[in-house]
């Protein structure tokens, strides 16, 4: 079953940050987050686990709310170079089965 | 650029032909995956080969054929293919089929079918 996300798209000024969510109505094992830009390949950002876990790098961080089944990706002091579609992939606990992408945020950061 | 490398870049064909998508890794990974991304739409996962063997298949139609002949290359199979299927298609890698693997995705292959 697809996740959910919100918001479908979403347009900063350079140094604005966002939050991307990520939820789905079943219990999951684990979320990833890619990135997209236009006519490349998704990039891997990182992965949450359930258990509830915060990561990041950079300025891109992201956590895992297990009680809501939620991802939340946050873009701070955005750059141009984050520009691009994000799209969350879930996996629920059957080994390589039922991953699944969301339909996908398309980001504009703009100068 | 990616690890993952797909060949040809590019690819028109008719509906009539037989064509054959390419795939490679060098990474050691067990684990490839073949997607299909229409405009802005996310990637659907068409098959998934973990060990050299077809491990998932999401009901695609027969005119796409996978083959995996080792564990660095990746074929997909064209026959007879409709305008419908021209779309950009992706390889990826993992790891191996456990949990919370990443996956590394090639640059893709953009096909139209006239």
């Amino acid at each position: 079953q697809q996740p959910v996300q919100s918001p479908q798209a979403v347009i900063l000024r350079e140094g604005e940050d966002a939050v991307i969510n990520c939820s789905s109505s079943k219990a999951l094992y684990s979320v990833h987050w890619y990135r997209q830009k236009h006519g490349e390949a998704p990039v891997f950002l990182m992965i949450l686990l359930k258990g509830g876990e915060q990561k990041g790098h950079d300025k891109i961080s992201a956590s895992f709310n297990e009680k809501k089944q939620q991802s939340s990706l946050y873009l701070t002091a955005s750059q141009l170079s984050y520009s691009g579609t994000y799209f969350c992939g879930t996996e629920r606990d059957n080994y390589g089965q039922n991953f699944v992408f969301g339909p996908g945020t398309r980001l504009s950061v703009l100068p | 650029d990616t690890e993952v490398t797909q060949t040809p870049k590019h690819l028109v064909m008719g509906m009539t032909n037989k064509k054959s998508l390419k795939c490679e890794q060098h990474m050691g990974h067990r684990a490839m995956y073949w997607y299909k991304q229409k405009a802005k739409k996310p990637p659907e996962l068409m098959f998934v080969y973990s060990y050299e063997k077809l491990s998932i298949n999401e009901s695609v139609p027969s005119r796409f054929s996978p083959e995996c002949p080792n564990s660095s290359l990746l074929n997909l199979h064209l026959h007879a293919l409709q305008p419908e299927d021209s779309a950009l298609y992706l390889c990826a890698s993992s790891q191996d089929l456990a949990l919370a693997q990443p996956q590394h995705f090639g640059d893709g292959t953009r096909l139209s079918i006239l």
